[in-house]
Parts: C-alpha cells; structure tokens; sequence
C-alpha cells in the first residue's frame, strides 16, 4: 500500500533563511506526487505537483521540489522564506496507474513557524 | 468560481448524539471525497465518490458513519451515534476527474469536538 511519511513534525525558521521540508513515500512504481500548503484558518491549498519527467518542479511562491526515485524522497525547498509561509505543509501520493484511481494518501504533516 | 463549501463550520456534541456535514463540491467536479483530519495529523480519506456512485469506503466506519451523494452534486456525511474518538476536522474536496494526477481543491472543513 502507498504510504508517505514527513519526518519532521515542526521546522522553526528564520525570515529571509532557506527551508527544506522532508517527504519519502513508499510505492512499488513512479507515484504522482503532491505537496498541498494548511495556511491558519483556511483550507488546504495545491503548492506543487510531479509527473513524471523532470525531477524538480516549481511550485507557487517561490517553493519549489525535488523527486528522487532511488532516494524514495519528494523534499519541499524554498531559498528564502517570508513570514506568510507560516503554515502546515503536507506530503501526499497518488497511486500511477495510468487510469482511474484519484486516491490520495497524506503524510502527517510539517508545521513551519517562522521567526524574525 | 466559487469554491468548496462545507457546513456547519463547527459543532459540539455529546457521546451517541448524531450529527451531519453538508458539502457543496465545486460546479462540474464529478470527484467528491470526504477526509477526516485528527488534530495534528494529515488528512485521512473516509469514502470517496464519482457522481453518485461511492468509489471507495473502506475506510468508512459502517456501523456509525454513512455518505451519500444522490444526485452526484452535493453530499452529506453522518455520524450516527458519536464518540469522543471522532473528534476532527471533517474536510470535503473535490476534483474535476478521478484521474490519479488530478488536483484536489479542498473546502474549509467541519470541526467537529464530541465531548
């Protein structure tokens, strides 16, 4: 079975600092990837997604990812992080079946608090 | 667009109340899932739909939970009789397809605390 795990329950940065959040999934095959952004009081928003084909993926806001097959990883990046990136960031997976499936499985989850 | 719309945006029981959450996917959006959200924790899917049809509800408690989507547009879920373990965040989404890359966009959610 797919399953996504983020080591790191919560991350503290600085404003202006680079952020890498962890994400390894488990899936036998080339999952869809996703990383989706908690803001505080609002629903989950898409940041990012991976097809296959290019290993890193721009998001929106500056995020960007990197998919590793032989790592089993999908680590969330940003260069510079603002203080509205405080946030709850999720891994997720989708199964690759070329078909219909629309599954998605969610890791824990990252909480990020920035600080001045 | 108006996006997804989920109510109530809270509600407090007590154990072996019931109680519903309502859903109003996005217009067009055949896919329609229904997520639970423990407190820090990550979404996990309780039962999804395509149109009216439930695609997947293995996840679904049978014996205290239902879903239904009737006219495959808006749905309901029910918690017959609740326990303090059913204390969440009760999110519903939707996506315009079931294809497996597709996004999902997600409403606010339900809290819901069972005292």
């Amino acid at each position: 079975a797919q399953s996504v795990t983020q080591p790191d329950a919560r991350v503290t940065v600085s404003e202006g600092a680079s952020l890498q959040l962890r994400c390894k999934y488990s899936y036998f095959g080339t999952p869809y990837l996703f990383w989706y952004v908690q803001y505080p009081r609002q629903g989950l928003q898409l940041l990012l997604k991976y097809y296959p084909g290019d290993p890193v993926v721009q998001g929106v806001n500056g995020f960007e990812a990197e998919f590793s097959k032989s790592n089993s990883s999908f680590h969330l990046r940003k260069a510079s992080v603002h203080w509205s990136d405080w946030a709850v960031y999720f891994c997720a997976v989708s199964l690759n079946t070329g078909g219909l499936s629309g599954k998605l499985t969610f890791g824990e989850g990252t909480q990020v608090t920035v600080i001045s | 667009e108006a996006g997804v719309t989920q109510s109530p945006r809270y509600a407090v029981l007590q154990e072996g109340q019931a109680v519903s959450f309502w859903c109003d996917p996005i217009s067009g959006h055949d896919t329609l899932y229904w997520y639970q959200q423990p407190r820090d924790q990550g979404p996990q899917l309780l039962v999804y739909f395509r149109d009216e049809a439930v695609i997947d509800n293995s996840q679904l408690p049978s014996d205290r939970f239902s879903a239904v989507r009737p006219k495959g547009t808006n749905s309901t879920l029910k918690i017959q009789s609740a326990k303090q373990g059913d204390t969440a965040t009760y999110l519903c989404a939707s996506s315009p397809s079931l294809i497996s890359n597709e996004r999902l966009f997600f409403g606010h959610g339900t809290k819901l605390s069972v005292l």
